[in-house]
């Protein structure tokens, strides 16, 4: 079975720009999330989804991110403009029921 | 009220020793308790998880000792390796599927 799915696994901008990232889920799994690890702590839970709908994101930056789920399926998580406390690691997960499945990660590093 | 506090942060322990990561929470609403282990480089992985109806649950090297009315949990490594030197997530989750996670412990197994 294949895993999680993200890319790209790195990415250096400089602050103010903007940032996409992707994520496709294992096939069948209803739930997405998108978190933001920050190095040394544990990750942050920025959105999930069930299915195409948004089921919390109540600690997503609204003002400079955005994600998306179009057809259940893929995701985006865009921030736009960077700062430089968004340099993190971005990961993304898909669980079928309480397991999350995650991916490797995006590193992010805004200069 | 979300919180997951995760100690200690650091963990060095000898080949063949146990290694004991403690976490408390205060929701009562969680009702799912897993742990993760993070490699270097890797998304988190599912190690063991518990509900709160057991007291204890073992697989393998690993056992979740679990205290309800403490609100607290523990991971044990029974003799541990090497390869278990990673970073350990404790969390806890809802029935809606938002998942809480601690800080993170790096721990180290000395050959």
């Amino acid at each position: 079975e294949a895993g999680v799915a993200q890319s790209p696994r790195y990415k250096i901008i400089e602050k103010r720009q903007s940032v996409a990232f992707w994520c496709n889920p294992i096939s069948g799994h209803a739930t997405l999330y998108w978190y933001q690890q920050i190095l040394g702590q544990g990750p942050k839970l920025l959105i999930q989804f069930q299915n195409n709908g948004v089921v919390d994101d109540s600690q997503l930056p609204k003002d400079r991110f955005s994600a998306e789920r179009l057809k259940g399926v893929d995701s985006t998580l865009k921030i736009q403009p960077a700062k430089l406390e968004d340099s993190a690691v971005y990961l993304c997960a898909s669980s079928l029921l309480n397991t999350q499945y995650f991916g490797p990660g995006t590193r992010l590093t805004v200069l | 009220q979300q919180q997951v506090k995760q100690s200690p942060q650091s963990l060095i322990v000898q080949k063949g020793g146990i290694s004991i990561i403690n976490c408390a929470y205060e929701n009562t609403a969680f009702d799912y308790f897993p742990w993760y282990q993070q490699f270097p480089g890797k998304g988190p992985a599912l190690l063991i998880a518990i509900r709160p109806d057991v007291s204890e649950k073992k697989e393998g090297r690993f056992t979740i000792s679990f205290n309800k009315s403490a609100k607290q949990f523990s991971l044990h490594i029974m003799d541990s390796q090497p390869g278990d030197s990673a970073t350990y997530f404790c969390a806890a989750m809802t029935g809606g599927f938002k998942t809480i996670f601690g800080a993170g412990t790096r721990l180290f197994v000395k050959a």
